[in-house]
């Protein structure tokens, strides 16, 4: 089974700065996809980014980037000139070609001014 | 972009009563939805998956006749909780995704249902 890993509970950054949020996962598929997601305190689920494994190319989204390392199983996701409204859960996410979604235990983010 | 509706937003039943949640997607069909659970300060869990016409595929340890899943249309899927315990008190996700393979290959989630049982 596939397993997600956030080892960072809570992550704080100054208004303007910017911070990377850390993600792993296990899996023996070659063929997959990872997500990062954003969950405000209205705990909408938004879509932050996504890569496809199959991709060597980092996938980036304006303020958003990803360092996807496909031999280390590693996702991290960098958010540059961070905003207040940045301030959120942030979940890591795989999905295989079942389409199943597994999540990561979150990361909190909070941004200060 | 896809829409996923999710309704009732907040619930409070009476302990052995059931509740149901819908699930629909607004502007695309969805073939799979999920159901995912979320404790507070925690990750979401997912429950089941169903499947448009067919029987759900519920995740190890979830309790299939206490969470009965049904996914008569292409565009709803919904989700009892019967005879509710406070246990069961918890943060209800579901998520779509497509059917026709448009759009991004992660799901739109539904705006979440906060069930307390009292």
């Amino acid at each position: 089974a596939q397993t997600v890993t956030q080892s960072q509970p809570e992550m704080s950054v100054q208004e303007a700065e910017t911070v990377t949020l850390s993600c792993t996962y296990d899996t023996s598929e070659s063929n997959y996809y990872l997500f990062w997601y954003k969950q405000p305190p209205s705990r909408q689920m938004i879509l932050v980014i996504r890569q496809e494994a199959y991709k060597q190319q980092n996938a980036t989204e304006n303020r958003f980037s990803v360092n996807f390392q496909k031999a280390a199983k590693s996702f991290s996701l960098k958010i540059s000139d961070s905003q207040l409204g940045d301030t959120a859960m942030y979940f890591c996410a795989f999905m295989n070609n079942n389409n199943d979604m597994r999540f990561g235990a979150g990361t909190r983010l909070t941004v200060k001014p | 972009g896809a829409v996923v509706s999710q309704h009732p937003s907040r619930v409070i039943c009476k302990s052995g009563t059931s509740v149901k949640i819908e699930c629909r997607s607004l502007d695309f069909q969805a073939t799979t939805m999920f159901w995912y659970r979320q404790f507070p300060k925690q990750s979401l869990m997912l429950m089941a998956t169903s499947n448009e016409g067919s029987k759900a595929t519920y995740e190890q340890g979830v309790e299939k006749d206490k969470f009965l899943i049904n996914h008569a249309s292409l565009t709803l899927s919904t989700l009892t909780v019967t005879s509710a315990h406070p246990e069961d008190s918890s943060f209800y996700i579901c998520s779509a995704r497509d059917g026709t393979g448009r759009g991004t290959y992660g799901y739109t989630f539904g705006s979440g249902t906060r069930l307390t049982v009292v």
